[in-house]
């Protein structure tokens, strides 16, 4: 079966500080990725998707930029971090193949991140 | 831009109550509706879903159903339980380069009231 990982699951860092977050996803070849941010009591803002390695689209500009170094690895960094990056954020996968199956998007636990 | 309204933004009912939380969308294109269920601290579970070839889907206490010409959709929870309380989330897709991009709405917190 398949499985998405994240981590940190919560992450305090100083404002300017650099940020790496980490997903991996197991039990499944060439997946669609994504990276979402949630804010406090409101929806999920897609940030970023990745159809394949080195593969990536911004959905909104911001401080964030994100990478997929292999096929299952999608990462969110920043090189300085600001205040408003705080949120709680969330990577996802769907399949990429033609079944139905491909719209189905798949979310991780989730990495709380309170910049100060 | 495409955009999904979710209501209400909060729902209180008493255990053993029917819930029902409704989203429009705006872009005719969309073909596929999920319902996710988020609980305090965890990512977003699928709970069902609908495609836009069927009206109405049921899974034994939910039901989603699905109205294309007016482009709305609802989720339906009968004999509501405490486990139930969470925020739930509808959300429309539309095929876009390849990926199906998820629209998402702004959620619903459901508390059910032993």
């Amino acid at each position: 079966s398949q499985t998405i990982h994240q981590w940190p699951a919560t992450l305090v860092q100083p404002v300017g500080s650099p940020l790496s977050l980490e997903c991996t996803v197991e039990g499944t070849s060439n997946p669609n990725l994504y990276w979402y941010r949630q804010a406090a009591g409101r929806g999920l803002q897609l940030l970023f998707y990745s159809v394949g390695i080195g593969q990536i689209s911004s959905e909104v500009p911001q401080n964030l930029s994100a990478s997929r170094p292999q096929d299952r690895q999608f990462i969110l960094s920043s090189k300085k971090l600001l205040l408003s990056d705080s949120g709680f954020y969330l990577c996802a996968w769907s399949a990429r193949d033609r079944s139905l199956a491909k719209n189905i998007q798949y979310f991780g636990a989730g990495t709380r991140l309170s910049v100060l | 831009g495409e955009n999904v309204e979710q209501h209400p933004s909060t729902l209180s009912v008493q255990e053993g109550d029917s819930a029902v939380i409704k989203c429009t969308y705006s872009d005719s294109a969309s073909n596929y509706f999920p319902w996710y269920k988020q609980e305090l601290g965890k990512g977003p579970q699928l709970i069902i879903d609908i495609r836009s070839n069927v009206g109405e889907k049921k899974d034994q206490r939910i039901a989603v159903t699905l109205n294309k010409t007016a482009k709305h959709f609802s989720l339906h929870i009968t004999e509501t339980q405490p486990e139930d309380s969470a925020v739930y989330f509808c959300a429309a897709s539309a095929l876009s380069g390849g990926y199906n991009k998820l629209i998402f709405g702004a959620g619903t917190r459901l508390a059910v009231h032993p």
